[in-house]
């Protein structure tokens, strides 16, 4: 089984903080995601990597940056949190482009 | 521009079937998915249609039509632990490139 691994389960900070999310996948797969669900809005792409030192923004990149030092982990920074940054955020890897994702099991990220 | 519709709430009773329903209108068309989220929980894959028709995975069933931009899942025999929201998403192919796009998903109560 595919185990993608969030490292916090709630998280609270403050408003101008940097804060970094970080993602472990164990199954060697390409493609690694990160993305915000909030209610009525649904799952929105932050960031996506191909590959490892790859990145890609996604639909909502702006406050938001990512790495990808080694394949197995992503990690989400953001710069300056900022209370409209309060959401739940999930990592999410897939095997190849156009495979099924696999999730973690989300960071719920509260700002104050 | 990229679009998918699924209803926002349906209630069923235990034991009975039910159809939730997926429209989409995308460019590059590259294959649906199924995902189920339980309340706090990280979506989790239920099933993948590339090619028009059914797939059927014991008490739950997808089908496509690529003509119509259209599926749906098919849940039989329900049980209480049916009741999440249920996720389509489709996933696009342009310039090398894939994209996942979620719909907002339908959230499911199950009742006695």
């Amino acid at each position: 089984d595919v185990k993608v691994t969030q490292s916090s389960r709630y998280l609270v900070k403050r408003t101008g903080e940097k804060v970094f999310l970080e993602c472990v996948q164990d199954m060697d797969h390409e493609n690694m995601f990160w993305y915000r669900q909030d209610p009525g809005l649904g799952l929105r792409l932050i960031y996506f990597s191909y590959d490892v030192k790859m990145k890609e923004k996604g639909d909502i990149p702006e406050g938001y940056s990512v790495s990808r030092e080694k394949k197995e982990r992503f990690s989400l920074i953001l710069e300056s949190a900022s209370t409209n940054q309060t959401s739940m955020y999930l990592c999410a890897s897939s095997l190849r482009g156009g495979q099924p994702q696999h999730f973690g099991d989300g960071t719920r990220l509260s700002i104050l | 521009g990229q679009n998918i519709d699924q209803p926002t709430e349906m209630t069923a009773t235990e034991g009975a079937i039910v159809q939730i329903n997926c429209t989409y209108q995308t460019s590059g068309f590259n294959g649906l998915f199924w995902y189920q989220q339980h309340a706090g929980e990280a979506p989790t894959f239920l099933s993948y249609n590339v090619l028009d028709g059914l797939e059927e995975k014991g008490r739950f069933s997808s089908f496509l039509s690529r003509s119509k931009g259209y599926s749906y899942l098919l849940l039989k025999e329900l049980q209480m632990k049916d009741s999440a929201s249920y996720l389509c998403a489709v996933i696009t192919r342009g310039s090398g490139t894939y994209k996942y796009i979620f719909g907002t998903g339908t959230r499911l109560k199950v009742l006695a």
